[in-house]
């Protein structure tokens, strides 16, 4: 079964730091461009970052350019998020999701995780 | 970067109505759309892609059509398990993949 597990949410003073992980399971993980998707409480769907497979190509959301670092361990079939400089309006529930094309960088997004919340308040 | 906006914000229809949603783009997306239907609390779960092609596992009595800018989500039939919220997201641009504002589809 295809499987995407998020961790690492939590709550966090304005300006603080967090790495969320996501953990891929039931697909060859090496050969999808991964993405994080995050929403806001009560808000709608917000595109944050894509990689491709290999990890040398990435994309960010201007709201979070410089700020955000997209990464990925394929051998630990593990993608992460690095957030920096948080701001209150960062605060959402962050979901990662699989391109639904093999070797793809823009596509459908067919598998997503349950999200990690983060909460960014002083 | 496109922008898409999808219309209306909110729709009140009744169990077997025909009901439709639009998004339009700021500019071609050729065929590079996708539907994602998401219920409170959930993760969204992929309806089309392409435009019109329906994801594995998806009900028939969804379907999607257009090009270029213009773009629309029908369900022929609707179930009681359709009332949800539903997104337009284009992809034609691998460096941005913003979604659309969202449809909250309710009971009437």
């Amino acid at each position: 079964e295809v499987q995407l597990l998020e961790s690492g949410g939590d709550l966090l003073q304005p300006g603080g730091s967090l790495r969320l992980s996501c953990a891929a399971s039931g697909f060859p993980f090496t050969t999808y461009a991964m993405s994080w998707v995050r929403q806001a409480p009560g808000k709608g769907l917000e595109w944050v970052s894509t990689i491709s497979g290999r990890g040398d190509i990435t994309f960010y959301a201007d709201s979070v350019r410089g700020r955000f670092t997209i990464s990925r361990d394929n051998s630990k079939n593990t993608l992460y998020l690095q957030m920096n400089s948080l701001r209150a309006e960062d605060t959402a529930l962050y979901h990662c999701a699989k391109e639904r094309v093999v070797q793809s960088i823009a596509d459908a997004f067919d598998v997503w995780g349950q999200g990690t919340l983060v909460t960014v308040s002083s | 970067d496109i922008q898409v906006t999808q219309s209306p914000s909110t729709l009140s229809a009744s169990v077997g109505d025909r009901v439709t949603i639009t998004c339009r783009a700021s500019q071609s997306l050729r065929g590079w759309l996708a539907w994602y239907q998401q219920k409170p609390g959930k993760a969204p779960n992929l309806l089309i892609y392409e435009a019109s092609r329906l994801h594995t596992g998806v009900p028939s009595r969804f379907s999607g059509s257009g090009s270029g800018t213009e773009f629309t989500l029908t369900i022929s039939s609707l179930q009681p398990d359709d009332f949800a919220t539903y997104y337009c997201q284009p992809y034609s641009s691998e460096s941005s993949c913003s979604f659309g504002q969202g449809t909250k589809l309710e009971i009437k």
